[in-house]
Formats: C-alpha cells, sequence, structure tokens
C-alpha cells in the first residue's frame, strides 16, 4: 500500500520570500513522485515528477523538488514566490500497480 | 488540442437519480481514470482502465459505474445518486504505463451537486 502525507493544509507567504511545500510518502515498492498544481475552478497541471536518476527535480514555473529515500520525503521548493503561484499543490505517488495516490493538497496563498 | 474534455461541466441532480458523466480524450493514452475530489481530502481513485475492455476498482468505488468500449472514451455512471456524491469529478488520462510511473493529463473537472 502507498500513501502520502501532506504535513501542512495552508501555507501563506509574502510575494517574493521563498517556500517549501512538505510532502512525506509511504509505499512498499519502487516509487515515482509527482507534484500537481490546481488554479481556481481548474483541473490540475503538472509541476514536476521524479521517476529515477538525480534526487533534485526541476519543474515548471521555478519550482523544483527533492526526493530523499533515507526520509521518504519530497519536499517542493521556490526561492521567490508570485501572486501568481496562489493555487493547491499536490503531492502525488505510484508505483507499479496502475494507481496513483494524492495528498489532501497544501493551499498555498501570496499575499502582496 | 482538446486533451480530456468532461462533460457537463455542472450538474444538479435529486437524491435516487441516475447520470452518467462523459469523459473522452484524443491522444491516444491507454490509461484512464477517475476521481472524485472533497474539500481537505485531496483526489481519491473511483475507478481505471488500462486498456478498452479493462476496467478495475479504485479506492472509492460503491454507487458508480464505469465501462470502456472505446481508447478515447471513458464514462462515469452514478446508479442512485445520494447527497454523499456532491463532489467535483476529475477524469484522467496517461501513455501506457499507466498513472504509477506516467504524467497524468486530467480534464476540468464535473461539479456534481445531489439535492
Amino acid at each position: 500500500a502507498q500513501s502520502v502525507t501532506q504535513l501542512d493544509s495552508q501555507v501563506p507567504v509574502f510575494e517574493e520570500a521563498p517556500v517549501e511545500l512538505r510532502c512525506n510518502y509511504s509505499s512498499s515498492v519502487s516509487v515515482y513522485l509527482f507534484w500537481y498544481v490546481q488554479y481556481p475552478n481548474q483541473g490540475l497541471q503538472l509541476l514536476l515528477k521524479y521517476l529515477s536518476g538525480s534526487t533534485l527535480v526541476k519543474g515548471i514555473n521555478g519550482f523544483e523538488a527533492e526526493f530523499n529515500k533515507s526520509q521518504t520525503s519530497f519536499h517542493l521548493r521556490k526561492p521567490s514566490v508570485h501572486i501568481s503561484d496562489t493555487a493547491e499543490y499536490f503531492c502525488a505517488v505510484g508505483g507499479s500497480n496502475y494507481k496513483l495516490t494524492f495528498g489532501k493538497g497544501t493551499l498555498l496563498t501570496v499575499n502582496p | 488540442n482538446a486533451g480530456v474534455t468532461q462533460t457537463p461541466k455542472f450538474q444538479v441532480l435529486k437524491t435516487g437519480q441516475s447520470m452518467t458523466l462523459q469523459c473522452a480524450q484524443d491522444m491516444n493514452h491507454e490509461y484512464m481514470s477517475w476521481y472524485r475530489q472533497d474539500p481537505g481530502m485531496g483526489l481519491r481513485l473511483i475507478h481505471y482502465s488500462v486498456g478498452a475492455g479493462i476496467t478495475d476498482q479504485g479506492e472509492v468505488p460503491n454507487g458508480y459505474n464505469v465501462s470502456r468500449s472505446t481508447t478515447e472514451d471513458f464514462p462515469l455512471r452514478l446508479l442512485s445518486a445520494a447527497p454523499s456524491q456532491t463532489s467535483v469529478y476529475f477524469c484522467a488520462s496517461s501513455p501506457k504505463g499507466g498513472a504509477g510511473n506516467q504524467p497524468q493529463h486530467f480534464g476540468d473537472g464535473t461539479r456534481l451537486s445531489i439535492l
């Protein structure tokens, strides 16, 4: 079985500040990790993915995430956020069983 | 580029009614899935399909049926709507390999209210 825990349900930050959204996972098999973003009244869009290889993964819009196998974490970071980054962010874990398991989401609010 | 198309975008039903949520993709993806999104719950997998004629249950399948007669279409049927099925429903697709190691492409969702 696989599961995802997003440690913060809401993260408020000021514009141009750095941000980290935390994600921990559990899985009994090889893992594939994803971050998706959901803007209001829209579907989910892929931000970045870790399938194998380098543990530091770069995605769209200046986001990056680091896979840490020993801590079973896949935290999302951005050095300087913009108002337009306000959205809900979902961490997800996939395995070889065709299923993708999502966390409950973190609402990032960027204030001026 | 249509991608994943869901219809309708909004729907209000009465308890006990049935309906079908439509999902179509034009990317020739083998894997398709349905999720429901509820506040504070993230997305939960209802049913999925790894190809035409093959479907399987996800985490929350009760009260829903699916079929996959073509690669393009994956409708979700509510048999007898209940207020607990009030939710936002998302359809997603991905290439061969399934959701496990492939990014998924999501539709814009169907917002369903059951009175």
